[in-house]
C-alpha cells in the first residue's frame, strides 16, 4: 500500500526555525513527485511545490518562492518542508502529496497533515 | 496562475438528491482537472482525476465531465457519508491551482 507518514504537530513561536517531514512506503520513492499543500484554519488548499526526489528537482509556487524549502533524503525514503523564520501566518495544515504522473499532475495519495501553529 | 471557481460555494441537499458542483477555469486547461472530497479534520481524497476518470475504490454515484473551461462533478444519489467539502483542481500549468471549495450540507 502506498503511504505518506507525516510528522507530528508543532507549537513554534515567531521566528523560530521548523522542518516537517513526510515518509514514503510501499513504492518507489525516487521515481514520482512529492508536493506540499497547505490549508490555513477554514480554508482552503494552496499548492506550495513540488520535489522529485530522483535527483532533487523542485519547483515552487510563486507565493511561496523563497518562504520555505522542499527537500527530500532519497536514502530514507523522506521529504521535507522547512521554515528558517516562522510568522503567524504560517500557522495551518500541511499535507504531503504524491503525484502519480510527473511534476505536474494529480495527487494521491495525500499524507494526513501535519499541524504547524505559531504564535507570536 | 490560472484561477478556478467554483460554484455553488454551499450547497444543502438530502439524501437520494443528484448534486452538481461546477468548477471553471479562467483560461483552457484541456482535461487536466482532479476532484477532491475533504471530510472535518482528514485530509483530501482523490475522487476523479483527467476530468472524468475515476479514481479506483471510489463508488460509481461520483462523475466528472467537462473539458476546456468548464467541468462538472456530479454525485448522482447522495448518500450520509457525502456530506464533505468538495476540491476542484487544475494541473494543466504551474501554478497548480485549486477551487475555492463547495461545501455539500444536509438540508
Amino acid at each position: 500500500e502506498v503511504q505518506l507518514v507525516q510528522s507530528g504537530a508543532e507549537v513554534k513561536k515567531s521566528g523560530e526555525s521548523l522542518k516537517i517531514s513526510c515518509k514514503g512506503t510501499g513504492y518507489s520513492f525516487t521515481n514520482y513527485w512529492i508536493g506540499w499543500v497547505r490549508q490555513m484554519p477554514g480554508k482552503g488548499l494552496e499548492w506550495m511545490g513540488i520535489i522529485y526526489p530522483g535527483d532533487s528537482d523542485t519547483k515552487y509556487s510563486p507565493s511561496f518562492q523563497g518562504q520555505v524549502t522542499i527537500s527530500a533524503d532519497k536514502s530514507i525514503t523522506t521529504a521535507y518542508l522547512q521554515w528558517s523564520s516562522l510568522k503567524a501566518s504560517d500557522t495551518a495544515m500541511y499535507y504531503c502529496v504524491r503525484s502519480p504522473i510527473g511534476d505536474r499532475g494529480w495527487f494521491d495519495p495525500w499524507g494526513q497533515g501535519t499541524l504547524v501553529t505559531v504564535s507570536s | 496562475d490560472i484561477q478556478m471557481t467554483q460554484s455553488p460555494s454551499t450547497l444543502s441537499a438530502s439524501v437520494g438528491d443528484s448534486v452538481t458542483i461546477t468548477c471553471r477555469a479562467s483560461q483552457s486547461i484541456s482535461s487536466w482537472l482532479a476532484w477532491y472530497q475533504q471530510k472535518p479534520g482528514k485530509a483530501p481524497n482523490l475522487l476523479i482525476y483527467k476530468a472524468s476518470s475515476l479514481e479506483s475504490g471510489v463508488p460509481s454515484r461520483f462523475s466528472g465531465s467537462g473539458s476546456g473551461t468548464e467541468f462538472t462533478l456530479t454525485i448522482s444519489s447522495l448518500q450520509p457519508d457525502d456530506f464533505a467539502t468538495y476540491y476542484c483542481q487544475q494541473y494543466n500549468s504551474y501554478s497548480l491551482t485549486f477551487g475555492g471549495g463547495t461545501k455539500v450540507e444536509i438540508k
